[in-house]
């Protein structure tokens, strides 16, 4: 089955400096790439998202990456702020029978430094 | 507009004892519902989900269960809670195409002692 690995597990980063977050998936057929932040005791909330017929997607600061190729994807946080300070987890979808359903990575905590 | 609703928020309760823990969604039909629990400090385990009124499938064998007695409510269960049942459980819908993406409940932090 599926399997989603992400790195790093934490990462910390200057004000306005630029993050990444990086994630590798198994299956070849999946076709939808989530990620999700969450805030300390907060549910997560879905940032932004790609499907594999497109290999780039920007959204102000975040921006996704896929290479479907080499089958991993990237969250890139410009410009950060201190709100930005959350876990984040990445995810990849596949259709599993008649359902899509979301593997997920074990996540990223990301610490912005004033 | 679509919501989900969660309760209660924060539960505490001894080893032992039963548990129920109810989810309903307004502003939509037939959902995709899902149940994930949380460690402290950890990913996202799915539970169990739901495509339909009755139909609940489960990704984790353990002394947990699920029910979907009416189309927009799901409940998680258990008979006897064990301390490895703490953690952070959330509910959530999936919607758009495919209905991949998911829209979280607020969550319930259960504690075991």
């Amino acid at each position: 089955g599926e399997n989603v690995e992400q790195h790093p597990s934490t990462l910390s980063v200057q004000e306005g400096d630029s993050a990444v977050i990086k994630c590798t998936y198994s299956d070849s057929a999946s076709n939808y790439f989530p990620w999700y932040k969450q805030e300390l005791g907060k549910r997560p909330q879905l940032i932004i998202d790609i499907r594999s017929n497109v290999g780039e997607k920007k959204d102000q600061r975040i921006a996704v990456t896929l290479n479907k190729t080499a089958k991993h994807f990237s969250l890139h946080i410009t410009e950060t702020q201190p709100e930005d300070s959350a876990v984040y987890f990445c995810a990849a979808s596949g259709l599993s029978g008649s359902n899509y359903q979301l593997i997920w990575g074990a996540g990223t905590k990301l610490i912005i430094k004033p | 507009s679509q919501t989900i609703h969660q309760w209660p928020a924060t539960l505490v309760q001894p080893v032992g004892s039963p548990l129920s823990l109810e989810c309903t969604v307004e502003g939509t039909s037939n959902p995709n519902l899902y149940w994930y629990r949380q460690a402290a400090g950890r990913g996202l385990q799915l539970l169990f989900y739901s495509v339909g009124i009755g139909q609940i499938s489960s990704e984790v064998p353990q002394n947990l269960s699920a029910s979907r007695p009416q189309d927009r409510q799901f409940i998680l269960s258990s008979k006897k809670l064990l301390l490895s049942d703490s953690g952070f459980y959330l509910c959530a819908w999936g919607y758009g195409q495919g209905r991949e993406k998911l829209f979280f409940g607020s969550g319930t932090q259960l504690s075991v002692l």
